[in-house]
């Protein structure tokens, strides 16, 4: 069973970059689908993308501009940027496994905070 | 984008009643060429990320109990819970796999009454 956890800064500033990281156990970042989901009050649950094979992305439209996906597979991690965020950024953001890209969800990290504030 | 559409928003029932919750897409998720529908459900209780329990509509991930049940095709789905447990107070939301950029359901957040 893959374990996932979510790491980074709880606080961003506006216009700043967020940056999180996602450590795999349990199973190799080279295998599988590697999706960051992010839950907010105002929009409820939100996909931002995906990432596959240590470099192919599929991003949310809404937020492809400034969502960039990478993945380490020296350290077994997967990580997110979203530059020039804003206070409509914040929200619970969760790293999530998948089979492939039309897939349901089978294993969700515990999610991390991330308030966007000066 | 395929917009998914849950209702009631809550429901608050007695332990043993059944809970039915809908879920309506904008189009059809449903796939011919392998007669599948690209639609799951997940519960999500406070503090906790959400947790499968139905994929292709109707098939339940293993450990979830048969009281969970899954129905429809192409836009019009139902998740049925057929006797409400304490345990079973959560939000549940669905979610559509059918094409990016996947999207969910609002929530239905179940109480008891």
């Amino acid at each position: 069973q893959v374990q996932l956890q979510e790491s980074g800064p709880g606080l961003v500033k506006p216009s700043e970059t967020l940056s999180l990281t996602c450590t795999v156990s349990g199973g190799s970042v080279s295998s599988y689908y590697w999706s960051w989901i992010r839950q907010s009050p105002g929009k409820g649950l939100e996909w931002v993308g995906y990432i596959y094979n240590s470099g192919s992305t599929n991003y949310n439209p809404s937020l492809k501009s400034r969502v960039t996906m990478s993945v380490d597979t020296s350290k077994n991690q997967f990580s997110l940027k979203l530059s020039s965020v804003t206070a409509a950024d914040t929200a619970v953001y969760y790293c999530a496994s998948h089979r492939s890209s039309l897939d349901w969800v089978s294993n969700w990290g515990q999610g991390t905070l991330v308030t966007v504030s000066s | 984008d395929i917009v998914m559409t849950q209702s009631p928003e809550s429901l608050a029932l007695s332990l043993g009643e059944r809970a039915t919750i809908n879920c309506k897409s904008s189009q059809s998720v449903f796939y011919s060429s392998n007669n599948n529908n690209y639609l799951a459900w997940y519960q999500q209780k406070p503090g906790q990320p959400p947790k499968l329990l139905i994929y292709w509509a109707s098939t339940r991930e293993s450990g979830v109990p048969d009281r969970f049940s899954g129905s429809g095709s192409g836009t019009d789905f139902t998740l049925t819970i057929s006797s409400l447990q304490a345990e079973d107070v959560a939000v549940y939301y669905c979610q559509q796999y059918y094409s990016t950029p996947w999207t969910f359901g609002q929530g239905t957040k179940v109480e008891i009454k």
